[in-house]
């Protein structure tokens, strides 16, 4: 079991927006600005697309945003598109005793 | 480019034992803090070890710790995971990647992963 909640999957189509939840505790996600999500094509190894919970490395589209209310994060995914799906797994700093605490990761199906 | 490169998985038998390598190329190795992280088939992503840019510390997630070890041979820009007592949950694919977790960095360059099966 995972230590961070994530949906099993959400869907959308071609040009809507999507947005992933990722709920942990007030000892990870709630404490800190230290939230990563990654995008995983089937198959494929991770790729960081979200850091320190709205920041995108270089090269990732401004289609994709990241946020955060208490305890939970998200992700938002506008104006999707077909390579948009894959899994997507978030990630957060839990204290020097749990650097990673990671989700179970999310299925997003673009239909 | 960066590129990190996993090798030796393999099929285990339960209790036995297996080193992964990683073999990284396009940066300066030696500047970095690196990882192994894991996925069990239709699983997440689980975190297992990090070791500092030096190899002076390292770091365990708990149900690893004594079983695993992380080593660095910065001379060869390379990275290695030494598994022990081996066990069935333990198949999966393993990725080397690069962050400074400790300092709360997530992992920005990973490998193409290397299968580990733990079977009799």
């Amino acid at each position: 079991q995972s230590a961070l909640t994530q949906p099993r999957s959400v869907s959308g189509s071609p040009g809507q927006s999507v947005t992933i939840s990722c709920t942990g505790s007030s000892s990870d996600v709630g404490a800190y600005t230290y939230v990563s999500w990654y995008q995983q094509h089937p198959h494929k190894a991770p790729n960081l697309v979200i850091f320190d919970v709205t920041e995108r490395p270089s090269g990732v589209p401004d289609r994709f945003s990241g946020s955060k209310s208490g305890n939970t994060a998200f992700l938002t995914i506008s104006g999707l598109q077909a390579d948009d799906e894959a899994d997507y797994h978030c990630s957060s700093y839990g204290g020097s005793n749990n650097p990673v605490v990671l989700g179970g990761g999310t299925r997003l199906t673009v239909l | 480019e960066v590129q990190l490169v996993e090798s030796g998985g393999d099929l285990v038998q339960p209790g036995g034992s297996l080193r992964l390598s990683c073999a990284a190329s396009g940066f300066s190795f030696d500047l970095y803090e690196m990882n192994w992280v894991r996925q069990a088939p239709g699983k997440g992503l689980e975190w297992l070890s990090h070791i500092e840019a030096s190899g002076a510390a390292s770091y365990y997630a708990g149900h690893v710790r004594g079983r695993f070890t992380v080593s660095r041979d910065n001379a060869k820009n390379s990275l290695y995971l030494q598994m022990g007592g081996l066990r069935a949950e333990d198949t999966a694919v393993y990725y080397c990647a690069r962050g400074n977790v400790i300092a709360a960095r997530p992992f920005d360059s990973w490998g193409q992963g290397t299968l580990v099966t733990v079977s009799s």
